[in-house]
Order: structure tokens, then sequence, then C-alpha cells
């Protein structure tokens, strides 16, 4: 089974500002691991992921995030802020599920507010 | 890049009516497709898992005679809100999976039950 949290279900930066969003995850297996960004009334976009080698991931938009085991961690940053990055942000976890295949399961979401 | 398509984008229904939402994926085959659900201001749930030719598997809680889950070919699964009630008013969104496992997610289908 495997689970992730996200602290902070509102977070809100400048324009400009280091973004930092948090995700924490627990499995039992190795895991593969993903940020995904959501906008009003829309599917999700996926930013990022990390399934083996390099534990420091970049995705679009100048998003990165690192997997450090030890930590079960797997936050998000943005050096810079941009208004555009106003969204809804899902950290997600996957794991082989019944099917055989890899089932996601989502964190709670954390709101980005970006300020001008 | 992979394209996931759901149709209706939104659809309004009396209580008691059925409703059928498409989810297709569009350049590639999806092996496996996924069903979601998210409420208001919630994370997404899943509600099942579906590989092309067999029967969908259904998350624990999840009544698979009101949520009746179809993937007939491989870029097309359909999810089918029988009899449905205001408390299944929510957003259901789709996602494809082809060989790779990686999973491409549609717009989503928001559905509001009178």
């Amino acid at each position: 089974a495997q689970s992730v949290t996200q602290l902070g279900s509102h977070v809100s930066v400048s324009e400009g500002a280091l973004v930092l969003l948090r995700c924490n995850y627990s499995s039992s297996v190795p895991p593969y691991l993903f940020w995904y960004v959501q906008y009003p009334n829309q599917g999700l976009q996926l930013l990022l992921k990390y399934t083996t080698g390099a534990t420091l991931v970049k995705g679009i938009n100048g998003f990165e995030a690192e997997f450090k085991k030890s930590e079960t961690s797997f936050h998000l940053t943005k050096p810079s802020a941009h208004m555009s990055d106003a969204a809804e942000y899902f950290c997600a976890v996957s794991a082989f599920g019944d099917t055989g295949r890899r089932a996601l399961t989502f964190g709670s979401g954390t709101r980005l507010q970006v300020q001008p | 890049g992979a394209v996931v398509s759901q149709h209706p984008s939104r659809v309004i229904c009396k209580s008691g009516t059925s409703v059928k939402i498409e989810c297709r994926s569009l350049d590639f085959q999806a092996t496996t497709m996924f069903w979601y659900r998210q409420f208001p201001k919630q994370s997404l749930m899943l509600m099942a898992t579906s590989n092309e030719g067999s029967k969908a598997t259904y998350e624990q809680g999840v009544e698979k005679d009101k949520f009746l889950i179809n993937h007939a070919s491989l870029t097309l699964s359909t999810l089918t809100v029988t009899s449905a009630h205001p408390e299944d008013s929510s957003f259901y969104i789709c996602s494809a999976s082809g060989l790779n496992n990686e999973q491409f997610f549609g717009p989503g289908t928001r559905l509001t039950v009178l």
C-alpha cells in the first residue's frame, strides 16, 4: 500500500519568490513519484516524475523535485514564481496494483497563489 | 505527446437518469484506463481500473453496478453512472496508459445531478 501527504493545502508566494511545495510518501515497494498541475475545471498535466536513476528531476515550466529516500520526500521547487504558476498541485505515488498496472495514489493537493 | 479526450466536458441530468462518459486515447493504444472522481476542493480518488477486453477492477467502496465501465477497444473506455443522484455530482477524470505504464489524463467531465 502507498500513501501521499502534502503539507499545506494553501501556499502563497510573491511573484519572483521561491516556490516550495512539500510532499512526503510511504510505499512498501520502490515508488514512482509524480507531480501534476491542475488548472480550474481541467484535467491533470504532468510536471515531472521520478522512476529510477538521478534523484533530482527537472520538469516543465522551470519546476524540479528531488527524491530523498531517507526522508521519504519529493518536494517540488521553482526558483522564481510566475503569475501563471497559480494552480492546484498534486503529488502522486504509484506502485503495482492488483491489475498488474501501476495505479496512482494522489495527495490532497496544494493550491498555489502567486501575489503580484 | 499522448492525447486523451473526454466527452462530454459538462453534463447536467435529472436524478434517476443514466449518464455515459467517454474516454478516448487519440494517438496511442491504451491497454489500461483508469477512472477517477474528484469532489470540490479535494484530491482525485481512483474508482476503477479497466484493461481492454476484460472486466474492470473497482476500488473498495465503489459500487460496480452503479458505475458501469466498459473498455471495448484499445482507444475507448466508457463510464456509465446509472440512476444518478445528486451525491454523484462530481468531476470525473479518466487516464489512459499504454505499454510504458505512463498515465495520460483527460480534461475531465463535470457531472451535475439535479
